[in-house]
């Protein structure tokens, strides 16, 4: 089936630390690919997409992506996560086939330690 | 428009009322898109629009849900008969492209059944 998992629903790192959050999807042929941050009571902003050409991708606010086709994932990551990053994040796909609609995983909750 | 606009913000109807969401699209931008968010069923496609045409209308959940887009602008997402299901945030995104150029969320509107 079609679909689009982000494994862990919540994740605590401290600040400064490394962040990598999972996504893998499941489609026929590689969909469009992207990752969103939502905060509380607010809407969702884009990070950074993927469409084609180089697979590590950069994006807003110092994350990057890397697209894996082999794995069908395409993770997000951080070299230092600040306390302001403390937010929800959505990866989502568009399936070439499918008029432009977003598909998104359930999310994850990102926590961060001072 | 400089983003998208969604209103109202919020609005509190009783069970078995009629709402209208209104969507107010960037300038410009030909796809329109709404989708729902509520706790336990994450982020959730309802129906999207290319100009004034819905070539999608697979992930509205009833028939009393309904949308229409006019000057191929500003849509509005109908709920006839409000359940208490039916409380989440709506949220509206265009894009100039259907995918390919990215998405432009709205803030959304929280609506509440009570």
């Amino acid at each position: 089936a079609q679909s689009v998992t982000q494994p862990d629903i919540h994740i605590t790192v401290s600040e400064g630390a490394s962040l990598e959050l999972r996504c893998n999807y499941s489609y026929g042929a590689t969909p469009y690919l992207f990752w969103y941050v939502q905060s509380p009571g607010q809407g969702l902003q884009l990070l950074l997409k993927y469409f084609s050409g180089d697979t590590l991708v950069q994006g807003i606010k110092g994350f990057e992506a890397e697209f894996k086709r082999s794995q069908s994932s395409f993770n997000l990551r951080k070299p230092s996560v600040h306390w302001s990053d403390a937010a929800e994040y959505f990866c989502a796909v568009a399936p070439l086939d499918q008029g432009g609609k977003l598909i998104f995983g359930q999310g994850t909750e990102l926590s961060v330690k001072p | 428009g400089a983003g998208v606009s969604q209103s109202p913000s919020n609005k509190v109807t009783e069970k078995g009322k009629d709402v209208e969401l209104r969507c107010d699209p960037i300038s410009g931008h030909t796809a329109l898109y709404w989708y729902r968010q509520s706790l336990g069923q994450g982020l959730e496609f309802l129906i999207y629009f290319q100009g004034n045409s819905a070539p999608d209308k697979s992930g509205l959940p009833s028939d009393r849900f309904s949308a229409e887009r006019t000057g191929g602008s500003v849509s509005t997402l109908t709920i006839q008969r409000t359940q208490q299901e039916d409380s989440a945030v709506y949220l509206c995104a265009s894009s100039s492209q259907t995918g390919a150029g990215g998405y432009t969320f709205g803030s959304g509107t929280r609506l509440t059944v009570v």
